[in-house]
């Protein structure tokens, strides 16, 4: 199994650009998140999924959007880049819950983005 | 609401003492609890995790951490820290449909 896939890894952008991260799970996990690190801070969540059609706001939610149509895809849209958004992001999945002792969120290996 | 503390921004440990970090969780319920490591630059590993059952929970690296429910505490320990643990550690907490809730992370430093 691959995992969580996140892609591109490394992006520059620029103001006002447009891009779309993408993230895929083979593990069929209803929960998908997506979470940003800024330098030397702990992770803060953007958005989450339960499950195909369902997305709700983390706690800095304004400046993205996502989309969940099917189970494997949770892309993260940045419509206008600004250089607050300079981040590493990081998508993660988990199974449902109980899941005897399959509980743990699985993280992709983030993508760095940086907007100039 | 759900929340879990780190109370420990940093932490300086000497190579080859003993290391404890800190995790205070504030839930209705149980939480499954976890422990995960980011080195620089790097994604997120799990070290351990602890969903219910024996209070002491084994990882891996040589990494364990005890469930104590009246404290509310899953503290993370390692009785001898090697210069490769310098990393930053993020316990996280997760309750039936919930979503996980991140603690702020403690960095890591190992001297020499």
């Amino acid at each position: 199994n691959a995992g969580v896939t996140q892609t591109p890894k490394f992006r520059i952008l620029k103001i006002g650009q447009s891009m779309t991260l993408q993230c895929t799970q083979d593990m069929n996990h209803n929960y998908m998140y997506w979470y940003r690190q800024d330098p030397g801070m702990g992770l803060k969540l953007i958005y989450y999924s339960v499950g195909a059609g369902i997305t709700d706001k983390g706690e800095v939610p304004n400046g993205y959007n996502v989309s969940r149509s099917t189970t494997e895809d949770f892309p993260l849209r940045l419509e206008l880049a600004a250089p607050s958004q300079t981040s590493v992001y990081f998508c993660a999945s988990t199974p449902p819950l109980p899941g005897g002792g399959n509980t743990e969120a699985f993280f992709g290996q983030g993508t760095r983005l940086t907007v100039v | 609401a759900q929340s879990v503390t780190q109370p420990d921004i940093h932490i300086t440990v000497s190579e080859g003492a003993s290391l404890e970090l800190r995790c205070n969780y504030s839930y209705g319920a149980t939480p499954y609890l976890f422990w995960y490591v980011q080195s620089p630059g790097q994604g997120l590993q799990l070290l351990l995790k602890y969903f219910s059952g024996d209070t002491l929970v084994q990882g891996i690296k040589g990494f364990e951490a005890e469930f104590k429910r009246s404290q509310s505490s899953f503290n993370l320990r390692k009785p001898s820290v090697h210069w490769s643990d310098a990393a930053e550690y993020f316990c996280v907490g997760r309750t039936g449909f919930q979503k996980l809730v991140f603690g702020t992370g403690t960095r890591l430093l190992v001297s020499p």
